[in-house]
């Protein structure tokens, strides 16, 4: 089994759709998440970053972080075409340890 | 803020060659850099964690020998590739920790070809 788990898609959605992302993790010691968009041929861009349970919010970007069900999310609403990326989650247990990271969700918002 | 920069973006090189590629940090210091390698359609693999001033830690299964780091300042890193092959062509992105933070801040990435 996977330290973190993510479901690849690839997922499409209408434009206006509020997308929903999801990653599950198994390592209780996971404190710190991010979550990165990657698009064609770039480096990843940090969207989210949240510490231990709970939610946040960012323009159009909502994190949340359930530590009980070991289960994170990203909500994207209104979603645009230039969305459309692999979005990836990631976490760490803090203290300058490696982030692992979960397999990307590709996403295509069409007109 | 928070912006990493690659140099070069991309290259290609004769096998058997060297390729040195550049990481820094722009507008913060970084105590701990990383590098990884992203193949198509895949998520990143770590290669190797590189802290200002001392040893890399390379990942198992990375050869230390062919991909050399040094982090030479709290804004510079660099990573090496020795006697480069085709099957060491792939997307290589390097990312940054700023002091005190855990997040982390990645390159646009280095696209590696060799011929």
């Amino acid at each position: 089994q996977k330290e973190v788990e993510q479901d690849p898609g690839p997922l499409s959605v209408p434009e206006g759709a509020i997308v929903s992302l999801n990653c599950t993790y198994s390592n209780s010691a996971f404190q710190y998440f991010m979550w990165y968009r990657q698009y064609s041929r770039k480096g990843p861009e940090l969207l989210m970053y949240t510490y231990s349970s709970g939610n946040k919010e960012d323009g159009r970007f909502t994190a949340q972080v359930d530590k009980s069900s070991k289960y994170i999310s990203l909500f994207i609403r209104d979603s645009q075409p230039s969305d459309s990326a692999t979005y990836l989650c990631a976490m760490n247990p803090g203290g300058y340890n490696k982030l692992i990271f979960g397999a990307g969700t590709r996403l295509a918002v069409h007109p | 803020g928070a912006v990493v920069s690659q140099h070069p973006s991309w290259v290609i090189c004769k096998s058997g060659t060297s390729v040195k590629i550049e990481c820094r940090s722009l507008d913060f210091q970084a105590t701990t850099m990383f590098w990884y390698r992203q193949f198509p359609k895949q998520s990143l693999m770590l290669m190797a964690t590189s802290n200002e001033g001392s040893k890399a830690t390379y990942e198992q299964g990375v050869e230390k020998d062919k991909f050399l780091i040094n982090h030479a300042s709290l804004t510079l890193s660099t990573l090496t590739v020795t006697s480069a092959h085709p099957e060491d062509s792939s997307f290589y992105i390097c990312s940054a920790s700023p002091w005190g933070s855990y997040e982390q801040y990645f390159g646009p990435g280095t696209r590696l070809t060799v011929t």
